[in-house]
């Protein structure tokens, strides 16, 4: 199984939008409404963002959203703040029950 | 509250077998609710899912590990453990373990351990 696709690196000034795409294929984010969206700050543990395409878990900002359309999955994040600058991946169940991850996207805010 | 304890050597031999263990606290492995599993990432590099587990003792392995790796629970320690054998330096990373929710993607992270390969 390979990775899904996302953007090396993304960015954004303060109070902005970005969205990073992650692009897989039918047999994984397109077949299922399986994919969720990890943050990982420098030298600590992936922080669950997004489950299930748009959920958003609790005590996390409802600045951040998710939606998918196709192969592609996306995550926007809105009115971009400095503490949201960190490494962002997507992760989606496959038809041969595992899971893949994306490569990651560096969110760098200006 | 949810707490998984990765535990386990931080240096191993190239070729031999690296092995951790996660204790679970606030939640039980043996709830049909529930896979558990390991996920880990190389220095500076990206996330890499490895497997899980369920309750009932299935369990399900990423095709580029799968002849290597076992992924099996305690119940009597509420312990999930993770054995890799013949590792080499590219196994080196911070070995993750978590919990993710029955019929969702919904997933919780340990602190993670940092297994190094090395002679």
């Amino acid at each position: 199984q390979s990775a899904l696709t996302q953007p090396a690196s993304v960015s954004g000034s303060p109070g902005q939008s970005i969205t990073i795409s992650c692009t897989g294929t039918s047999s994984d984010v397109g077949g299922y409404d399986y994919v969720s969206w990890f943050q990982q700050h420098p030298d600590k543990a992936p922080k669950l963002m997004i489950y299930d395409v748009s959920n958003r878990p609790s005590g996390v900002s409802n600045r951040f959203s998710g939606s998918k359309s196709g192969n592609t999955a996306s995550l926007t994040i809105s009115g971009l703040q400095a503490e949201d600058e960190a490494d962002y991946y997507c992760n989606s169940y496959t038809t041969s029950s595992t899971w893949v991850f994306g490569g990651g996207t560096k969110l760098t805010v200006l | 509250q949810l707490q998984l304890q990765e535990s386990g050597p931080g240096l191993v031999k190239p070729s031999e077998t690296l092995s951790l263990t996660c204790t679970v606290s606030g939640a039980s492995i043996s709830s049909s609710s529930y896979y558990w599993g390991w996920i880990r990432q190389p220095p500076g590099k990206g996330l890499e899912w490895i497997g899980n587990i369920y309750y009932s003792g299935s369990t399900n392995y990423s095709p580029s590990l799968k002849s290597r790796v076992t992924i099996s629970a305690d119940t009597s320690k509420n312990q999930v453990s993770l054995i890799l054998s013949s590792v080499t330096a590219a196994d080196t990373a911070v070995y993750y373990c978590a919990r993710r929710s029955m019929g969702s993607s919904r997933r919780e992270w340990g602190q993670g351990t940092l297994v190094i390969v090395s002679s």
